[in-house]
């Protein structure tokens, strides 16, 4: 089982739309959550740190629950630039190591 | 104030040689990361460095090590090239611990 898992999609959504995306990970003692966008060929950006409380900035919302160990991001009103991979991001140490999902491809279309 | 810079951008190597990919961390941050990402996957982890000290290493082959200078850069070296380390490889800078920041990466291509 993969440390953290994601829907790979990809989800196809018409603008103004809302989507969700879901991701589960397995090292009940992970401290820190994160989402990172991805465009093609370019590196991760970080879009948000989840808190345990949730956390919302503009159209982005992210949720953590620790006893089932789920992260979501939910996307309100679809831009066309929202297009891009989601990754959902994990640190399980006491370190930095991050642990990423395989991502998850959104697709905004006109 | 300039983000994580790396350097070559690009890469190409034939099997059996070996590489130095190079990282300068934003201003002010000790810790820089090592990740490598394979199409179609997110990035794995390598190693973390902080105040010259590996602090962290991922399951990676001995061919990959690194290092971190005084003045917090750092350089990722693969020995022995195989095809299969065909990959974006990238620099992630953060304070000791918390939200990392990733430079644009350095894309190596083994044939």
């Amino acid at each position: 089982r993969k440390e953290v898992e994601q829907d790979p999609g990809p989800f196809n959504v018409p603008e103004g739309a809302t989507v969700a995306f879901n991701c589960t990970y397995s090292n009940s003692a992970s401290q820190s959550f994160f989402w990172y966008r991805q465009d093609c060929r370019k590196e991760p950006k970080l879009l948000m740190s989840v808190y345990s409380s949730g956390n919302e900035d503009g159209r982005f919302t992210a949720q953590l629950n620790r006893a089932s160990q789920y992260i979501s991001l939910l996307i309100r009103d679809s831009k066309l630039s929202d297009s891009a991979t989601y990754l959902c991001v994990v640190n399980s140490d006491a370190g930095n190591m991050l642990t990423f999902g395989g991502g998850t491809r959104l697709m905004v279309k006109p | 104030d300039a983000g994580v810079t790396q350097s070559p951008t690009h890469l190409i190597k034939t099997r059996g040689q070996h590489v130095t990919l190079r990282c300068s961390p934003i201003s002010g941050h000790k810790s820089v990361s090592w990740y490598q990402q394979v199409l179609g996957q997110g990035p794995q982890f390598i190693f973390q460095y902080y105040e010259k000290e590996e602090r962290g290493r991922g399951n990676f082959p001995d061919r990959f090590s690194a290092r971190q200078f005084p003045n917090y850069s750092s350089e990722l070296n693969v020995n022995a090239l195989l095809l299969g380390d065909s990959a974006l490889y990238l620099c992630a800078s953060s304070l000791i611990a918390g939200e990392q920041y990733f430079g644009p990466g350095t894309r190596l291509t083994v044939t």
